[in-house]
């Protein structure tokens, strides 16, 4: 078993609709959890990290953690076509460091 | 702007060559990590050092090699260079467990 795993995707959603993005991983022990986008061509750029003593809101974005099941998930409300890019869900292998990433689920927003 | 510079943006290196890439990390950030991207995945750890001391190390042989200076730079070096090392490699700077990501070097390997 991989250690962070994502549904490569594509995932469309229309604009204004809710888009849900899902990652499991491995490590039970996991404290903490990050998201980046990633735009074509450019460097990850992180939007969200929460850790395991609760769910996180920022914005259009919500990051949900079930650690009973081992996920964790990121929402983005009134989906954008700007929002469009690839997520990285992120976990750190030991400690805090350093981070192992899953592939990456590709969003496309459509106007 | 992330305060993560890196150089060069774009490179192409022959098979059997050597190079490398640098990285200026922000003011006071003492670790820094090094990531390789092959197009489609994500980001695979290279190694991390901090306060210039390797502390971490992922699947990569020894042909990659690194080194973090007093000035918060760090060098990412490559000996004879192979067809799949084209790749984006990407430096990470991090405090308090938040990694910031410089824009990344572009290697291809001809």
């Amino acid at each position: 078993q991989k250690e962070v795993e994502q549904n490569s995707g594509p995932l469309s959603v229309p604009e204004g609709a809710i888009a849900s993005l899902n990652c499991t991983y491995s490590d039970r022990g996991s404290q903490s959890f990050f998201w980046y986008r990633q735009y074509s061509g450019k460097s990850p750029e992180l939007i969200m990290f929460i850790y395991s003593n609760g769910d996180k809101e920022d914005g259009r974005f919500t990051a949900q953690l079930n650690k009973a099941s081992q996920y964790v998930s990121l929402l983005i409300r009134d989906s954008q076509p700007s929002d469009s890019a690839t997520y990285l869900c992120a976990v750190p292998r030991s400690g805090n460091t350093p981070l192992v990433f899953g592939k990456g689920t590709r969003l496309s927003v459509i106007a | 702007e992330t305060g993560v510079t890196q150089s060069p943006t774009h490179l192409i290196k022959t098979r059997g060559q050597q190079v490398t890439l640098r990285c200026s990390s922000q003011s006071g950030h003492n670790t820094v990590s090094w990531y390789q991207q092959a197009l489609g995945q994500g980001p695979q750890f290279i190694f991390q050092y901090y306060r210039e001391e390797e502390n971490g190390r992922g699947n990569f042989p020894p042909r990659f090699s690194g080194l973090q200076f007093p000035n918060y730079s760090s060098e990412l070096n490559v000996n004879a260079l192979e067809l799949d090392d084209s790749a984006l490699y990407l430096c990470a700077s991090s405090e308090a467990g938040g990694y910031t990501f410089g824009s990344g070097t572009r290697l291809t390997v001809v």
